[in-house]
């Protein structure tokens, strides 16, 4: 079975600083990949997927990630943090064709001014 | 279009009582599943369903029934609601029907927050 690990479970940042948030997976072959956000109270949204390609993934609201087949990562990224980008972060792995997404546990992402 | 619809949005039960979460989208979506999220546990697959009178169990199934009677609907049931079973719910979809089916993302609905006393 699949599998996601989301190393870090709250992080700080200032405002204006770069972002990155780990996410590892485990799985045999090569796997759908996503990034989704879920603001207070919210329901998750989705910031970028990865199935094939490009391992450099651009997303949504200046996110990106990259696929690291070599390190079984697909870390989120940003250059520069706003303090709208304060949410919970959650990396998912999907398998096969309905669906059946497993999701990490999340990253809480901070930004202070 | 509304999308992915849940109702009830809050709910207190007593333990051992029974009620039906509901869930509604309106984009011919073929799949649809639920989750529930717990503090530190990330979300978690409770069950699944690839279409209409098609569902398959997730991590978590026990306690709680489906159903899919509609392409529409997914209904979650609690049988004899326990303390365990307080969380947040939240309802998903994706894949056009007709369409070749790919790992498109998946449509949230903004979750039921249930509460087991």
């Amino acid at each position: 079975a699949q599998s996601v690990t989301q190393p870090d479970i709250h992080i700080t940042v200032s405002e204006g600083a770069s972002l990155e948030l780990r996410c590892n997976y485990s799985y045999g072959a090569t796997p759908y990949l996503f990034w989704y956000v879920q603001s207070p109270g919210q329901g998750l949204q989705l910031l970028l997927k990865y199935f094939s390609g490009d391992t450099l993934v651009q997303g949504i609201k200046g996110f990106e990630a990259e696929f690291k087949r070599s390190q079984s990562s697909f870390n989120l990224r940003k250059p520069s943090v706003h303090w709208s980008d304060a949410a919970e972060y959650f990396c998912a792995v999907g398998v096969g064709g309905y669906q059946k997404v497993t999701f990490g546990i999340g990253t809480k992402l901070q930004v202070i001014p | 279009n509304a999308g992915v619809t849940q109702t009830p949005k809050f709910q207190v039960l007593k333990t051992g009582q029974s009620m039906t979460l509901q869930c509604a989208q309106d984009m011919n979506h073929e799949y649809m599943s639920w989750y529930r999220q717990d503090p530190g546990m990330g979300l978690r697959l409770i069950h699944y369903s690839v279409g209409a009178g098609i569902t398959d169990q997730g991590e978590v199934p026990n306690g709680y029934n489906v159903s899919r009677s509609t392409t529409e609907d997914f209904p979650l049931r609690l049988l004899s609601a326990a303390p365990s079973q307080t969380s947040v719910y939240f309802c998903a979809s994706s894949g056009l029907r007709g369409q070749e089916r790919t790992n498109e993302k998946l449509f949230f609905g903004s979750g039921t927050q249930l509460s087991v006393l």
